[in-house]
Formats: structure tokens, C-alpha cells, sequence
């Protein structure tokens, strides 16, 4: 089975500060991992995956198949990255090829 | 280009009743997908279409259908409406169906009475 673990629902930081949204996964696979965000009144869109390893808006995410967690990370928070984080898992080909969410990590960065 | 679209954006139903929702993807795209989002249980993978076929399908049980017409349109049905069927049902498409390549629609809000 395919499980995501997101535990804050809220995260506060100030503006500046480094922010860590952490995402932890079951999966008994090889998974491929992606961070979501969703701005106020905008449509889910994809942040990033891990299998490109890039940096997107500063955020990045490492791959811990060890503790199997998927964190995002940004050394210095902006107030544009207030919203919502959803982490998601997927399997590899057929039926395991479905995206399972996380239930979200509402971030604000204060002024 | 245009983004995806899906229609009603809000909906009001009766327990009981049925309902159906579409989705029209982003030109190209052969592949689409729905979630519905609710508070509870989050963001949940309900199915898959790519070409007219169901690919892939969630944990969900019979009432939830789908279907997808030629021109890459879809549509979902959900009958016999419960409460908990209340949602937020999103649709997404890609040109393939690689996850990463999904682009998001805006929603169907479904309230259940």
C-alpha cells in the first residue's frame, strides 16, 4: 500500500527564516516522489519531483530512502510561499501508477 | 492556451440523487484524470482515462463512473449521492499521462443535502 505522512497540518515562519515542510512515505517499491503547492485561489501545480533534482522557487527536496521522508526544504522564506504543500508518492507502471497524497502542510511566512 | 475546465463549478444535490461532472483538457492532452479532495480524507485518485479507456482506477466503489469521449473530454457520474460524497472533485490531463505533465482544472464544488 501507498501511504503519505504529512504531520503539521500548520507551519509558521517568519520572512527570512529557513522553512522544513516534512513529508514522510510507506511504499514497498521504488517510489517516485513530488511536492505539489497550492496558492490561495489558484489550481494545484506540480513544485517539483525528485527524480529531477532541481531547485524550483528555492525549494528543494532530497530523497531519504533510509527514512523514507521527502522533505521540503527553502533556507529563506518568502511571503509569496504562504500556501498549501501537499507531498505525493507514486508507484512504478500499472495499477501502482496513481498519485497518493499527503493531507497538506498550510505554511505562512509572516512580514 | 487554455487551461483545463471543468463544469458546474458549484453544484447542490440530494442524497440520493446522481450527478454528473465534466472535465475538458487542455488541447493535446489524451489523458485525464479526477480526485476529489474533502477535508477528512484529503486529496484521493479516483480514475484515469487516456484515450477513451479507463487506465487506472482508486479505492472507491461503484457508484464513482467515468467515461471519455473521442475529442478527450470526460465526464464523472456519481449515483446514489451519500453526505459524505460532499467534495471538491478535480480533474487534471496530461499529454500522456505522466503524473509530473498533469495540469490541474479549477474544481467541481459538490454539496450533498
Amino acid at each position: 500500500a501507498q501511504r503519505v505522512t504529512q504531520p503539521e497540518k500548520l507551519l509558521s515562519v517568519f520572512k527570512g527564516a529557513p522553512v522544513e515542510l516534512k513529508c514522510n512515505y510507506s511504499y514497498s517499491g521504488s517510489p517516485e516522489l513530488f511536492w505539489y503547492v497550492q496558492y490561495s485561489r489558484q489550481r494545484l501545480q506540480l513544485l517539483l519531483r525528485h527524480i529531477s533534482r532541481e531547485s524550483i522557487k528555492g525549494f528543494t527536496a532530497d530523497l531519504n530512502k533510509g527514512e523514507t521522508s521527502f522533505h521540503l526544504k527553502k533556507p529563506f522564506a518568502q511571503e509569496e510561499d504562504s500556501a498549501m504543500y501537499y507531498c505525493a508518492l507514486t508507484g512504478s507502471g500499472g495499477s501502482n501508477y496513481k498519485l497518493t497524497f499527503g493531507k497538506g502542510t498550510l505554511l505562512t511566512v509572516n512580514p | 492556451k487554455a487551461g483545463v475546465t471543468q463544469t458546474p463549478r458549484y453544484l447542490i444535490k440530494t442524497r440520493g440523487q446522481q450527478v454528473t461532472l465534466s472535465c475538458s483538457p487542455i488541447s493535446g492532452h489524451r489523458s485525464v484524470s479526477w480526485y476529489q479532495q474533502t477535508p477528512g480524507q484529503g486529496l484521493q485518485f479516483l480514475f484515469e482515462y487516456f484515450s477513451e479507456t479507463q487506465r487506472n482506477k482508486g479505492n472507491f466503489p461503484g457508484r464513482f463512473s467515468g467515461r471519455q469521449f473521442s475529442n478527450s473530454r470526460s465526464e464523472m457520474n456519481v449515483s446514489t449521492l451519500e453526505l459524505g460524497d460532499s467534495a471538491l472533485y478535480l480533474c487534471a490531463s496530461s499529454p500522456s499521462g505522466a503524473l509530473y505533465e498533469q495540469y490541474f482544472g479549477p474544481g467541481t464544488r459538490l454539496t450533498v443535502t
